[in-house]
């Protein structure tokens, strides 16, 4: 167990729809990541979240948003799914530094 | 744009043997590098980093080496092992930021035969 946990693990939803996933970060970590890997694909870095204010986005499409919450978790809206969109998920927290980075296991979606 | 390159999908080497795992990056404003490693059904897992200022790092069976000039890294696993099996990504960040996000490549996987 990484200390950062991610929910659901594993979420099947159709085109069109709208689904929320999930990050807890290590605790004492105030810095969360998202990240995206799609087939063959690297990890895509998404946006970063450090103590409730966005500090830093990168390839995120405008039908996606997230928000820190006081608690310091996270959550990841996406609307308006594409097929396109099936992937995995990661969340992933710092204290500071790149190798403080700690990922959860990951969310796979799954559009259909 | 890729920044960062593993150009080998998979690699397969004999238990005891050296593993040697290739990146290669364009952006010359990266200043730090990371190698992570990932099982099926897991997060990925920080395995070891080196900074710019160096050419070499060492954690036990694992050292990095770093070619600034050549824009290159390298993850050596010496001796490998079986449960080194795994997927492998290079990943890099501009530290002069005030974020630390990564830049990864598309990984290489690993299969260790015993």
């Amino acid at each position: 167990d990484s200390g950062v946990t991610q929910t659901p693990k594993h979420l099947i939803t159709a085109t069109g729809q709208r689904v929320t996933l999930r990050c807890s970060p290590r605790s004492g970590d105030l810095s969360v990541y998202w990240y995206q890997q799609s087939l063959d694909q690297g990890l895509q870095f998404l946006i970063q979240y450090y103590n409730g204010e966005e500090r830093a986005k990168g390839n995120i499409l405008e039908r996606f948003s997230a928000q820190q919450f006081p608690d310091l978790h996270s959550e990841l809206n996406l609307s308006s799914l594409e097929l396109g969109d099936s992937a995995l998920y990661f969340c992933a927290s710092s204290v500071q530094g790149a190798s403080g980075y700690t990922f959860g296991s990951g969310t796979r979606l799954t559009v259909v | 744009d890729q920044q960062v390159k593993q150009n080998s999908p998979s690699l397969s080497v004999q238990e005891g043997r050296i593993s040697i795992l290739n990146c290669d990056y364009t952006n010359s404003m990266f200043d730090y590098f990371l190698w992570y490693k990932k099982y099926p059904a897991e997060g990925p897992t920080f395995l070891i980093s080196i900074s710019s200022i160096k050419d070499k790092n060492e954690d036990g069976r694992f050292t990095v080496f770093l070619n600034k000039s050549a824009k290159h890294l390298s993850l050596h696993i010496v001796p490998s092992q079986p449960g080194d099996s795994a997927v492998y990504f290079c990943a890099a960040s501009d530290s002069g930021g005030s974020n630390y996000k990564l830049t990864f490549g598309k990984g290489t996987l690993l299969t260790v035969n015993p």
